[in-house]
């Protein structure tokens, strides 16, 4: 079993609505979470990265975290077409250091349809 | 602002041949990794180094080495390349010390490598 888990979707989405996205994750010692964008073919991007339990905003995204159920969501406002992508959950184990690699989900791919 | 720089952009190698990867990070940030992406999967972390000395490590084939220099750029080695080889190497770079800590990775374009 994959440490990180996430629906490969694809998961449609009428413009304007709300992109829900989900990911669980099974390492207890996981510290850090991250959401990154990918459209094909091009590097990753941070969309939002979040380290304690609860919500966090920023613009149209927001991250939800629950440490006890191993659960991290994005929440995509007012969807647009440009944010049609795949979208990577990440995770970071402390393991002492500060340079700690990330486990990555397979990714959920998004379509926002017009 | 300034991003992640990686050279080259694409590459084409032979099987058995050898193939160096160049990685220049964000300014004031010293800490690299390198993550490996094959056809529709996601990335894999093969190594992180901070301060010159690899920090953190993955998946990296024995056949790979990096290292991290004095202005914290950085360099994947890869010989007796295999098809298998054939995936986009990126390379992200954060802070991990100093008064402004910024553990967040921030990626670069990737290079391409082909293998035939």
């Amino acid at each position: 079993q994959k440490e990180v888990e996430q629906n490969s979707g694809p998961l449609s989405v009428p413009e304007g609505a709300i992109a829900s996205l989900n990911c669980t994750y099974s390492d207890r010692g996981s510290q850090s979470f991250f959401w990154y964008r990918q459209y094909s073919g091009k590097s990753p991007e941070l969309i939002m990265f979040i380290y304690s339990n609860g919500d966090k905003e920023d613009g149209r995204f927001t991250a939800q975290l629950n440490k006890a159920s191993q659960y991290v969501s994005l929440l995509i406002r007012d969807s647009q077409p440009s944010d049609s992508a795949t979208y990577l959950c990440a995770v970071r184990v402390y393991s002492g250091g500060g340079a700690d690699g990330l486990t990555f989900g397979k990714g959920t791919h998004l379509i926002i349809q017009p | 602002a300034a991003g992640v720089i990686q050279s080259p952009r694409h590459l084409i190698k032979e099987k058995r041949e050898t193939a160096t990867l160049k990685c220049y990070p964000i300014p004031r940030h010293d800490t690299v990794y390198w993550y490996q992406q094959g056809p529709g999967q996601d990335p894999q972390f093969l190594i992180s180094f901070y301060e010159k000395m690899q920090s953190d490590k993955g998946s990296i084939p024995d056949r790979f080495s990096a290292q991290q220099f004095s202005d914290y750029h950085s360099e994947l080695n890869m010989s007796s390349l295999e098809l298998g080889d054939s995936a986009l190497y990126f390379c992200a770079s954060s802070r991990s010390s100093g008064k402004v800590v910024v553990y967040e990775q921030y990626f670069g374009p990737g290079t391409r490598l082909t293998v035939t």
